[in-house]
């Protein structure tokens, strides 16, 4: 079975240093890996996907995400943190054996302050 | 291009009762999934379903149920509601199901149903 863990519920950053979440998952197969973030009130919004080749995603709003396949981990980086930044992230993991259910981590409250 | 859109946002419900969600996913998606939001149990997928089939069920008790028409929009039920139902309710739609799961899914505002 599948499985995403994001051991942090938490992030605390000050605003203009960098950020990062962390994942790790556990599949069977190829992992197809996702990173959403949700604003309070509101659905899951799409930042980047892992699918093959590079190891390095680029996604929106300036994210990033290394694919690290020995440590089986996804985290998500961002460079400089803006207060806006401040949500919801979650790591989701899709595999062709569970077809197209993603199953995400528990989620990280990222807060970044002025 | 229109998202994906869920009605209601909102639903206050008895216990008992039973409920109706909505989904009407992007154009031309034939994908649709649900998951439900909690504060203890995070975001656990409820169902998919994939040209009016159901393709893949999550563990969650048979009071919970879905259906799509031939217009992909997709409704999902439950019935005899309880106070642990009362959630964030999140529909996601995507181009393809199985095949391509390189797709990323796009959601739904969600409908957020409280039980009393």
């Amino acid at each position: 079975a599948q499985s995403v863990a994001q051991p942090e519920d938490q992030v605390n950053v000050a605003e203009g240093n960098p950020l990062t979440v962390k994942c790790t998952y556990s599949v069977s197969g190829n992992p197809y890996l996702f990173w959403y973030v949700q604003y309070p009130n509101r659905g899951l919004q799409f930042l980047l996907k892992y699918i093959t080749g590079d190891n390095l995603v680029k996604g929106s709003y300036g994210f990033e995400a290394e694919f690290n396949k020995s440590q089986t981990s996804f985290h998500l980086k961002k460079p400089s943190a803006l207060v806006s930044d401040s949500a919801l992230y979650f790591c989701a993991v899709r595999d062709r054996a569970a077809g197209n259910k993603l199953t995400f981590g528990g989620g990280t409250r990222v807060l970044v302050k002025p | 291009k229109a998202g994906v859109t869920q009605t209601p946002r909102y639903l206050i419900k008895t216990r008992g009762q039973q409920v109706t969600l909505s989904c009407s996913p992007i154009s031309g998606h034939r994908s649709v999934s649900w998951y439900q939001q909690t504060p203890g149990q995070g975001l656990q997928f409820l169902f998919e379903y994939f040209s009016e089939t159901q393709r893949n069920k999550g563990n969650f008790p048979g009071r919970f149920s879905g259906r799509q028409f031939s217009n992909s929009r997709s409704e999902m039920n439950v019935s005899t509601l309880e106070l642990g139902d009362s959630a964030l309710y999140l529909c996601a739609s995507s181009l393809e199901a199985g095949v391509n799961l390189n797709t990323e899914a796009f959601f739904g505002q969600g409908t957020r149903l409280t039980v009393v």
